[in-house]
């Protein structure tokens, strides 16, 4: 198994407040991703990074902000949660990057929005 | 505007036959095509994938066909085992300059595999 852990891996928060997750990988690849899983839309790409500093959109990136300050840490921020936000939080990790790389996926963080 | 569709929500079979999920795409520039699996309160397990220059993949109980001229691939579990009861994603790649390789993934398909 691919050393990606993330945390915390359940979480309950008020509508408005600040929320960030956080992934760890022990692989020390390049590319990292974050993902939503949400019923009836498979997994969904909100922002991703290709090096350390280096951030790009995703599909679904409003409302969403990311850093990479070092290789093994990629934290998403919901800098004022809502509602629709509630979903289950996918990071994702690969060694070469696109087009033909295979990403490998942590636990996930499942976040509720009240 | 889904790109990659997986049109089946579920599928049941019987322990030791075929199982046989699909998949359709739309971007014809995709050129790499993968299937995940997922039990439940995990993360998504990589299984099997097929470049656009192949149109069959095999390994061990898996396979993946690929038709590009139908836009379609397709997930073969050969004999089927009651721990291949899961949800599996398929996910496609390239897409040239407006997808930048990202990965695009269908809705899933609920597998459950009767013993």
């Amino acid at each position: 198994d691919a050393g990606i852990t993330q945390s915390p891996r359940h979480k309950v928060t008020e509508t408005g407040t600040p929320v960030t997750l956080r992934c760890h990988q022990t692989e020390n690849h390049r590319y990292m991703y974050w993902y939503r899983q949400d019923p009836g839309h498979g997994l969904r790409l909100i922002h991703y990074s290709y090096g350390v500093k280096d951030t790009d959109k995703g599909e679904v990136s409003d409302g969403y902000s990311v850093s990479r300050s070092k290789t093994e840490d990629f934290l998403l921020t919901l800098e004022s949660a809502t509602s629709s936000q509630t979903s289950v939080y996918f990071c994702a990790i690969s060694e070469n990057g696109p087009p033909t790389d295979t990403q490998y996926f942590g636990p996930g963080t499942r976040l509720t929005v009240l | 505007d889904q790109q990659v569709k997986q049109n089946s929500p579920s599928l049941s079979v019987q322990e030791g036959r075929i199982s046989i999920l699909n998949c359709d795409y739309t971007n014809s520039m995709f050129d790499y095509f993968l299937w995940y699996k997922k039990y439940p309160a995990e993360g998504p397990t990589f299984l099997i994938s097929i470049s656009s220059i192949k149109d069959k993949n095999e390994d061990g109980r898996f396979t993946v066909f690929l038709n590009k001229s139908a836009k379609h691939l397709s997930l073969h579990i050969v004999p089927s085992q009651p721990g291949d009861s899961a949800v599996y994603f398929c996910a496609a790649s390239g897409g040239g300059s407006s997808n930048t390789g990202k990965l695009i993934f269908g809705q899933g398909t609920t597998l459950q595999v009767k013993p």
